[in-house]
């Protein structure tokens, strides 16, 4: 089966650039769509298909996607972006997230 | 504005059945694909169902295949997880989500928890 692998935790100083990696075999080939989830709340789409923001996501999120690693930038972080991401693709007809990472704004 | 409300969780004992209902509104259901995602407490997401807009193409994660039932009524903009022989390990929170594999899925409920214990 297709796994995707994130990072557990990912600290970041106030102001600062985070990136969150997701790695998979050949996923540059795949579309890959982020997850933003806050605790006790529903997961919120950030960017899908590799880098496209949806509307009201800030310009501060940013997504990339190459040979065997995805990432998610947040730059400029903010003490709100505090959260749990997920990666997630689509694996012929079935639907893979990654483990999540903690993002921790310092 | 778009909305899912899903409904039905509760308590259920091991190899007993629940069926979750997830209503939408706010847009075109019928012309939209649709997922069940849950959450185990303190875990992360995990798809569990996929259907299409005409309810003629179907998925289920390997976890769940044979066990679970997704489908749609259009005319009543609803979308429905019918949950037999469910074990501990089925205890999370349902999430209905809209969305399909080019555009992520863009939309969720608030969902509603499911307690498999006796």
């Amino acid at each position: 089966s297709y796994e995707l692998t994130q990072p557990l935790s990912v600290s970041v100083a106030l102001g600062q650039t985070a990136r969150i990696t997701c790695g998979g075999n050949n996923i540059g080939s795949k579309n890959v769509h982020w997850y933003q989830q806050k605790p006790g709340q529903a997961p919120v789409l950030v960017i899908y298909r590799d880098s496209n923001r949806p509307s009201g996501i800030p310009e501060r999120f940013s997504g990339s996607n190459s040979g065997n690693t995805a990432t998610l930038t947040i730059s400029r972080a903010q003490a709100g972006d505090e959260a749990d991401y997920y990666c997630q693709v689509w694996d012929s007809s079935l639907v893979r997230f990654g483990g999540g990472t903690k993002l921790t704004v310092l | 504005e778009v909305q899912l409300v899903e409904s039905g969780g509760g308590l259920v004992q091991p190899g007993g059945s629940l069926r979750l209902s997830c209503a939408a509104s706010g847009f075109t259901f019928s012309s939209y694909e649709m997922n069940w995602v849950r959450q185990a407490p303190g875990k992360g997401l995990e798809w569990v169902s996929y259907i299409s807009s005409s309810g003629s193409t179907i998925y289920y994660a390997d976890s769940v295949k044979g066990r679970f039932t997704i489908s749609r009524d259009n005319a009543k903009n609803s979308l429905y997880l019918q949950m037999n022989s469910l074990r501990a390990e089925d205890t999370a929170v349902y999430y209905c989500a809209r969305g399909n594999r080019r555009g992520g899925f863009d939309y969720w409920g608030q969902g509603t928890l499911v307690t498999v214990s006796s």
